[in-house]
């Protein structure tokens, strides 16, 4: 069956270390995006690539970052300098851009120890 | 900015209809999603409208008025499993992006 995995689940992360949120999608799709997630706020766009090896900041870049070296993958790192990492990641795919419907995976709940 | 305003939360009863609002600036976007996310789970796609009027699939149906920047998501015939957040969202004209409003959490009470 196609579609978007991501792992893990629940991730935990100690002050000053950098964490990577896997995603990875079967459905030949181009565009990917990562959103954040946090109570009684809407999703929140942290970085998008519409092709491979080519990727935007969204509204809250500071903090992360990405790689697309393959269509099928798009991680996201969190690294120490995003001070306030605990919230639901998501990743999203769609054939082409915004004009498309999403197609996201389970998610990543990430805290801090 | 942009911003796309829903209610925090709203209960309805098993088989009633329950109407979920999303309003929005006029300005710059182009068409506006729905999505149902259950707790700790992905957000699904229910609907697209581009284009004013009424949209109807099965028990689900949205509504978009571009004038007034107003657009709904109809439910009927609730059932348990609707239970769930729904996230409109609306699609910049300009980029990518999508503007998503904060979620509805829709509670269904036997």
């Amino acid at each position: 069956d196609g579609g978007i995995t991501q792992s893990p689940k629940y991730l935990f992360r100690k002050e000053g270390q950098n964490v990577t949120l896997s995603c990875e999608q079967n459905l030949n799709h181009d565009a990917m995006y990562w959103y954040r997630q946090d109570p009684g706020q809407g999703l929140r766009l942290i970085y998008y690539s519409q092709i491979v090896n080519d990727f935007q900041k969204g509204d809250i870049a500071e903090g992360y970052s990405v790689s697309r070296e393959k269509k099928e993958s798009f991680p996201l790192t969190v690294t120490s300098a995003q001070k306030n990492p605990t919230a639901f990641y998501l990743c999203a795919s769609s054939r082409e851009g915004a004009n498309e419907k999403l197609f996201f995976g389970s998610g990543t709940q990430l805290s801090v120890l | 900015g942009q911003n796309i305003d829903q209610p925090t939360e709203m209960t309805a009863t098993e088989g009633a209809i329950v109407q979920i609002n999303c309003t929005y600036q006029t300005s710059g976007f182009n068409g506006l999603f729905w999505y149902q996310q259950h707790a700790g789970e992905a957000p699904t796609f229910l609907s697209y409208n581009v284009l004013d009027g009424l949209e109807e699939k099965g028990r689900f149906s949205s509504f978009l008025s571009r004038s007034k920047g107003y657009s709904y998501l109809l439910l009927k015939e609730l059932q348990m499993k609707d239970s769930a957040s729904y996230l409109c969202a609306g699609r910049m004209d300009s980029n990518y992006q999508l503007i998503w409003g904060a979620g509805t959490k829709l509670i269904i009470k036997p």
